[in-house]
Order: C-alpha cells, then sequence, then structure tokens
C-alpha cells in the first residue's frame, strides 16, 4: 500500500521569504499526486496535482511542485510567501487507474511572521 | 458549480443522540468519500463509493457508524448512538478522473 510521509510538522517563514515543503511517498510504480492545503476552519482546498508528463507542476496562489522518481519525492514551493498562506498543507498520493482512494501526510502547518 | 455542500456544517448534540451528516456531491462525479479529522488521529478515510455503491468501508470505526448513498446527488453519514469520542469534523469529498474535491465539512460536538 502507498504511503506519504511529510518530514516537517511545523515551518515558520518570514513574509515575502520563500518556503519549500517536503513530501515524501512510498509506491512501486509512477503515482498520483497532490497538494492540498486547509486554512483554520476550512475545507482542503486542492493546491495543484500531478499525473504525469511535465515534472514540474503549476498550481493556484502561486505554488509550484517538483516530481523526482529518484527520490520518491513531491515538494511544494514558493518563492514568496503571503500571510495569507498560513495554513496546513497536506500531501496525498493516489494510485489512480480504478481506485481513487488517497493516503495522506500528517500534514505541515505553516506559520507566516510579518 | 457550488462544489461539494455539507450540512450541517456545526452540529452540538448530548452522548446517546442521533446524527446525521449530510453531503452532496458536484454533479457528475462517480466517487463521495467521508473524513473524519481530529488533532490526535489527523485525517481518516472512513468510507468510499463509487457509482453509489460501497467500495471500501473499512475506516468505518464502529457499527455505530454507517452510511449510505440513495442516489448520485445525495449521501449520509450517520451515527447512533453518538459518544464524546466522535467529536471532530467530518469531511466529504467527490472525485472525478482522480482528484477529490472536498466540501467544507461538519464540526461535530458530543458533550
Amino acid at each position: 500500500a502507498q504511503s506519504v510521509t511529510q518530514p516537517d510538522i511545523h515551518i515558520t517563514v518570514s513574509e515575502g521569504a520563500s518556503l519549500e515543503l517536503r513530501c515524501n511517498y512510498s509506491y512501486g510504480a509512477t503515482p498520483y499526486l497532490f497538494w492540498y492545503v486547509q486554512s483554520p476552519g476550512q475545507g482542503l482546498q486542492l493546491l495543484l496535482k500531478y499525473f504525469s508528463g511535465d515534472t514540474l507542476v503549476q498550481g493556484i496562489k502561486g505554488f509550484e511542485a517538483e516530481f523526482k522518481r529518484s527520490q520518491s519525492s513531491f515538494n511544494l514551493r514558493k518563492p514568496s510567501v503571503h500571510w495569507s498562506d498560513a495554513a496546513e498543507y497536506f500531501c496525498a498520493v493516489g494510485v489512480g487507474s480504478n481506485d481513487y482512494k488517497l493516503s495522506f501526510g500528517a500534514g505541515t502547518t505553516v506559520t507566516v511572521r510579518a | 458549480d457550488a462544489g461539494v455542500i455539507q450540512s450541517p456544517r456545526h452540529e452540538v448534540t448530548e452522548m446517546g443522540q442521533e446524527v446525521t451528516l449530510r453531503c452532496k456531491p458536484i454533479s457528475g462525479h462517480d466517487y463521495l468519500f467521508w473524513y473524519r479529522q481530529t488533532m490526535m488521529r489527523g485525517l481518516e478515510l472512513l468510507i468510499y463509493f463509487n457509482n453509489n455503491v460501497p467500495i471500501d468501508d473499512s475506516g468505518m470505526p464502529e457499527d455505530r457508524f454507517s452510511a449510505k448513498m440513495p442516489n448520485a446527488s445525495f449521501s449520509t453519514l450517520k451515527i447512533q448512538p453518538s459518544e464524546p469520542r466522535d467529536s471532530a469534523v467530518y469531511f466529504c469529498a467527490s472525485t472525478l478522473e482522480g482528484t477529490q474535491y472536498f466540501g467544507p465539512g461538519t464540526r461535530l460536538l458530543v458533550l
């Protein structure tokens, strides 16, 4: 079965600084990969996804992620963080095909300081 | 599209009472998932449906939990009887072509 690890529980970053959130997955084949963001009291919003093709994926709100098969990673990046990016971020992996169940990481909480 | 709709958004009930959570998936989506989120356990998959048929309910914690999907536009998650440890945020998500879209959640507090 597939699994996801988000090594960082909490990250604090200054507004305007760059942000990188790490995600490692365990799965034998090429997985479907996702990043979601959850603001306090809200549901999970899809930031971006990777199914195949170009390994650098652009998402909403200025985020991007890069799939690296050799490292089993799908790290999320943003060049310049805004205060509104303070939230919890979840990486998820799916098998795809005929089974759309996802395995979620434990999440990384991002705090943005002025 | 209005997105995934969940009701109620907040529910406060007393231990032993029946609780019914409702979900309306995005039209045309063929999978529907129910999750529970708590600080201690994170996001847990409870059950999911494909074309209204339950596929995997192994995440349902106890027989007190049941879920139905009578048609493509409606699903319920029922807890009977409810207990304080059921307090959590319950999310519904629907899927099209492999991507899950989440509802805003129902925040349940069992006293």
